[in-house]
């Protein structure tokens, strides 16, 4: 098993524009996750979904981040217009025990 | 607010030394506890998994303690090496919910 897979890795586009973030679970898990890591904030969870339905998106920051769960192999988060303050790690976790994916280290200048 | 708080902030040891990491936590009730260990540019990776109805649970040279009455948990590493050099992050699901609340961790450095 290849475990949680995200892509990109690292992210770097200047502020304004569009980026979306991508998270393959592991295969079968019917939850997925959506964090973000700051080193002043830590891990915050921004939304989750069970069998493909956003359950709690409380954590989003505001209406420029979206995310999108169109089958249960794949999910995205969209930030549009990009900000500097969004830079942070993004990762993407699934299942109830939560295996974490590598991140995304998203830099916006 | 739920709270989960951990010290200390951070640590250096000698390899080969055994350490013991803090996380209190006012999350109430909950379902399970979890500490995870995360190497720098790398995700979270669970090492022990607790229910509120366990007192301990190790995993290889960690052992994880928990105490339900005073809401403490700790981590224990026995014999440490390079490669403990990470940071340790108490995290506690809530009963009923799937939202965890993470602790900002302990900066563990293990030097030769």
């Amino acid at each position: 098993d290849a475990g949680v897979i995200q892509s990109p890795r690292h992210e770097v586009t200047e502020m304004g524009q569009e980026v979306t973030l991508r998270c393959k679970p592991i295969s079968g898990h019917n939850s997925l996750f959506w964090y973000r890591q700051t080193m002043m904030r830590g891990l915050e969870l921004l939304i989750y979904f069970n069998n493909n339905v956003p359950i709690d998106d409380s954590g989003m920051p505001e209406d420029r981040f979206s995310a999108k769960m169109p089958n249960a192999s794949f999910s995205t988060l969209k930030i549009q217009p990009s900000e500097p303050r969004d830079s942070a790690v993004y990762f993407c976790a699934s299942g109830n025990t939560q295996y974490f994916g590598p991140g995304t280290r998203l830099t916006v200048l | 607010k739920n709270q989960v708080e951990q010290s200390p902030q951070s640590l250096i040891i000698l390899e080969g030394k055994n350490c013991t990491l803090q996380c209190n936590y006012t999350v109430s009730p909950f379902s399970n506890l979890r500490w995870y260990k995360q190497d720098t540019g790398r995700g979270p990776v669970s090492l022990t998994i607790m229910t509120f109805s366990e007192n301990t649970k190790s995993n290889g040279r960690y052992t994880a303690t928990l105490d339900a009455d005073t809401k403490q948990s700790s981590l224990h590493i026995t014999a440490s090496q390079l490669s403990d050099s990470a940071s340790y992050i108490c995290v506690v699901t809530p009963l009923g919910g799937n939202k965890l609340t993470f602790g900002t961790g302990t900066q563990l450095k293990v030097e030769l």
